[in-house]
């Protein structure tokens, strides 16, 4: 079967640098994918890591190790509305996603 | 520009009624879709997806069905709701290879069955 966990919550304050790790147990994995969803609102696509290694895309940052099965969402210099749920996704063959259950991020000021 | 619409964007049924939720998309030809059910506070579980017109597989055994008329249109429907299935549906697009641009959602209709 597939399953990817990550930790259900995190907190952090505005401005700091915050890390949500995601370990995945797949088969056919072909990459992992990052979700930002809002509460009420749509996940949003934010980064997909294919290889090993560090994606960055402004303040957000997405790291890939398949020696490791692991993986994990950077999100520096923190906002209030970075303040959602994020998800961790295994792209799997015919480009099928199956989902982690979420990490809350709650960020305070 | 590829869009996804979804509606309606909040539905309240009795148990035992009809469902059926609407998904089209624009700007592209001949994408992957997908029905998502999201309870809330949780992930995201797979119901269908379609790569092509009429190809429908179903991911969950469940009192749900999906259809797909035509390329860009994805129909989600029930002859009789359960309680069980309320919850956020969400429809997806994406392409038929995996891409740098990920899934696209709509905006999701939140379903309360009573």
């Amino acid at each position: 079967g597939q399953s990817l966990e990550q930790p259900s919550e995190v907190t952090a304050v505005e401005g700091a640098i915050v890390q949500i790790n995601c370990t995945y147990q797949t088969s056919g994995f072909y990459g992992l994918s990052w979700y930002q969803q809002h509460d009420g609102g749509a996940p949003t696509f934010l980064s997909y890591n294919g290889l090993d290694g560090l994606e960055e895309t402004g303040r957000f940052s997405s790291f890939l190790s398949r020696s490791d099965s692991y993986g994990y969402l950077l999100l520096q210099e923190l906002q209030m509305k970075d303040s959602a749920s994020y998800f961790c996704a295994s792209n799997n063959a015919g480009n099928m996603l199956t989902f982690g259950g979420g990490t809350r991020l709650m960020v305070k000021p | 520009s590829q869009t996804i619409h979804q509606w309606p964007a909040t539905l309240v049924q009795p148990v035992g009624s009809p469902l059926s939720l609407e998904c089209t998309v624009e700007g592209t030809s001949n994408p992957n879709l997908y029905w998502y059910r999201q309870a809330a506070g949780r992930g995201l579980q797979l119901l269908f997806y379609s790569v092509g017109i009429g190809q429908i597989s179903s991911e969950v055994p469940q009192n749900l069905s999906a259809s797909r008329p035509q390329d860009r249109q994805f129909i989600l429907s029930s002859k009789k709701l359960l309680l069980s299935d309320s919850g956020f549906y969400l429809c997806a697009w994406s392409a038929l290879t995996i891409s740098r641009e990920g899934y696209t959602f709509g905006s999701g209709t939140r379903l309360t069955v009573v």
